[in-house]
């Protein structure tokens, strides 16, 4: 198993710019969720979904769409990439919230 | 929401010497409670987790304690070791598919 993957590993975006960040995971679970991770601010919870076409805002969601088409995959969308979404992002999935999260390697978006 | 804090942010210690990190969580339906280990440059992994039924967990070297009483729960980490020093965080959760909150994390040095 691949466990959870990312791409890309590092990005750099121009202010305005729009991009996905992909992840997918092979270990059939149906929960995943996006964080960011910022110095001192720890892991942030930006979305989440519990299944296939099911999504839900995290703690920071403004900035950011998900969707759920697959239960492979859970792709992050900036729609107009900010100086203030510089971080890393990982994307993580578990068999549900009292279970161990697997986390992906993580995106590093530097936007300018 | 949720709400988790984590003590100290930075901790450093002499090889051998015990490490202890502790945090505080608001939400008395929280039932689970993961610690995640974060080497630099690297994604957070689970090392150990307690429910809400048990008091205290060992595995080797590492040890969580819970009172659910006064809603805190704390990682102990004995015979430190130079490979101990990473970002450690501490995370709830009430289960099903509610979000997993994560402390702010605390970074610990082992000095040889």
């Amino acid at each position: 198993n691949a466990g959870v993957t990312q791409t890309p590993k590092f990005q750099v975006l121009k202010t305005g710019q729009s991009m996905t960040l992909q992840c997918a995971q092979d270990m059939n679970h149906e929960y995943m969720s996006w964080y960011r991770q910022d110095p001192g601010m720890g892991l942030r919870l930006i979305h989440y979904s519990v299944g296939a076409g099911i999504t839900d805002q995290g703690e920071v969601p403004n900035g950011y769409n998900v969707s759920r088409s697959t239960t492979e995959d859970f792709p992050l969308r900036l729609l107009s990439a900010a100086p203030s979404q510089t971080s890393v992002y990982f994307c993580a999935s578990t068999e549900d919230g009292l279970e161990t999260q697997y986390f992906g390697p993580g995106t590093r978006l530097l936007v300018l | 929401g949720e709400n988790v804090e984590q003590h100290p942010s930075t901790l450093s210690v002499q090889e051998g010497d015990s490490a202890v990190i502790k945090c505080t969580y608001s939400d008395s339906a929280s039932n689970y409670f993961p610690w995640y280990k974060q080497e630099l440059g690297k994604r957070p992994q689970l090392i150990i987790d307690i429910r809400s039924n048990v008091g205290e967990k060992k595995d080797q070297r590492i040890a969580v304690t819970l009172n659910k009483t006064a809603k805190h729960f704390s990682l102990h980490i004995t015979e430190t070791q130079p490979e101990d020093s990473a970002v450690y965080f501490c995370a709830a959760s009430s289960g099903g598919y509610q979000k997993v909150t994560f402390g702010t994390g605390t970074k610990l040095q082992v000095i040889p």
